[in-house]
């Protein structure tokens, strides 16, 4: 069964720019979400999305949007880039173990986006 | 809303000795539980998780973890670590409950490195 697919895995922007990165969810996973991790801040939630649907949002600002196909691909958009957007994006799938209700993660290698 | 303290940043340990890794939460609620590694340049992988029934959790690699309840802790053990084993550890939790239970909350991370 092949992994969650992050792409692209690298890039560098400018200040000002705007960035789309891509997540295809292990098949049969209808929960994508997506985290972002700095050396500072640590491992935070942007958000999640199930049937094309947002079903939750962390507390990031406007400029971070995101949308789901109907095929369970997501992909997640910053706009107007600022120096601190510079991170690992990790996208993870998950199915819900139904018993428990519990979202059980399986995470992607990331895109690792730089901003200059 | 929960939050996860893991009281060591580093953890040094010769190969083939034991190894315990704490991770403490605060939440209102009850919570799942979850320990993730990430390799150098890699996602998140699932260790271990523990939703429900008995608090010794065995995980992959030779990792276990006890959740204790009372001491709202959910430390991760190995008797015996190797090399391989070098990596950052993340302690995980989220609410049982509906809606924005289902983002995870993660500690800060424990970078664990095995001596030769």
């Amino acid at each position: 069964k092949a992994g969650v697919t992050q792409t692209p895995r690298y890039l560098i922007k400018t200040r000002g720019q705007q960035v789309t990165l891509s997540c295809s969810p292990i098949s049969g996973h209808r929960s994508v979400s997506w985290y972002q991790q700095t050396p500072g801040q640590g491992l935070q939630f942007l958000f999640e999305y199930f049937s094309e649907t947002q079903r939750n949002k962390g507390n990031f600002p406007g400029r971070f949007s995101g949308r789901q196909f109907s095929n369970s691909r997501s992909e997640m958009n910053v706009s107007t880039l600022e120096l601190g957007d510079s991170a690992l994006y990790l996208c993870a799938s998950s199915f819900t173990e139904l018993r428990h209700g519990a979202n059980v993660l399986t995470f992607g290698a990331g895109s690792r986006l730089t901003v200059l | 809303a929960q939050s996860v303290t893991q009281l060591d940043s580093q953890v040094p340990v010769f190969e083939e000795a034991p190894v315990e890794l704490r991770c403490n939460y605060s939440s209102s609620v009850s919570v799942y539980l979850f320990w993730y590694v990430q390799y150098p340049n890699q996602g998140l992988q699932l260790l271990l998780k523990y939703l429900s029934g008995s608090t010794l959790v065995k995980g992959i690699n030779g990792f276990e973890a006890e959740f204790n309840k009372s001491q709202t802790s959910f430390h991760l053990r190995k008797p015996s670590v190797h090399i391989s084993d070098t990596a950052e550890y993340f302690c995980a939790v989220s609410a049982i409950s509906s809606g924005s239970a289902r983002q995870l909350t993660f500690g800060s991370g424990t970078q664990l490195t095995v001596l030769p």
